[in-house]
């Protein structure tokens, strides 16, 4: 069983809409969490990264949150562009780097 | 902006072939990582190396994959035989030193398709 678990699979949005993807893990204590955007055809760029002490972390239009109790992440999309579109990937260290399976995220006029 | 460099960014072979892909980090940064990522599916560590040494290699199927990285700098992946199992894009990643507080940067990636 994959220890980063994220949700939907792929997800449309229409172009301006917030949006709100999920990471499920199991691997705990962790030394911190990373959310990545990784576009078709390029390698995955760090949009955030928390510590297991925090629970919020903002970059512009990207804010991930953190819920150790449940062992829940999400990243939230505000006022989506159609550079959105990517596959965003929930990573989780310790000693190693957990990769959850992404999320494709299409955003359409 | 300094970046993780690779080449080639597609390579098509037939199975049984031999095949290299290769990656220059970013300038300073003593830890290198190859992944594999299947389609769909999140990037799986294949090695590490800390300067010239392999750290990790113990995903690395090494009856077919090699690595090295020789001068400590730039570092080179081979598959051979290919089979048909390893078309993937093979990520190249960097970071300044080991621990869990080095961010990895990542490279564009080689997408290998054996036919």
């Amino acid at each position: 069983k994959n220890q980063v678990e994220q949700s939907p699979q792929s997800l449309i949005i229409l172009e301006g809409k917030n949006c709100t993807l999920q990471c499920n893990y199991t691997v705990s204590p962790f030394s911190n969490l990373r959310w990545y955007k990784q576009d078709t055809g390029r390698g995955p760029v760090s949009l955030t990264i928390m510590t297991f002490s925090e629970n919020t972390k903002s970059n512009g239009r990207y804010t991930a949150t953190l819920d150790a109790d449940t062992k829940q992440s999400s990243l939230h999309i505000t006022a989506s562009q159609l550079s959105d579109s990517a596959s965003y990937i929930c990573v989780v260290t310790i000693n190693n780097l957990f990769f959850g399976t992404g999320t494709r995220l299409t955003v359409i006029p | 902006e300094a970046e993780v460099a690779q080449s080639p960014r597609y390579k098509i072979t037939e199975k049984s072939q031999a095949v290299a892909f290769w990656c220059d980090p970013i300038s300073g940064h003593a830890t290198l990582y190859w992944y594999r990522q299947i389609l769909g599916q999140g990037p799986e560590l294949l090695v590490q190396f800390q300067d010239e040494s392999v750290v990790d290699d113990s995903q690395l199927p090494k009856d077919r994959f090699s690595a090295e990285r020789l001068k400590g700098v730039d570092s080179t992946l081979k598959i051979q035989p290919a089979e048909l199992g390893d078309s993937a894009m093979y990520l190249c990643a960097s970071s300044r030193g080991q621990g869990d507080y080095n961010e990895q940067f990542f490279g564009p990636g080689t997408r290998l398709t054996v036919l």
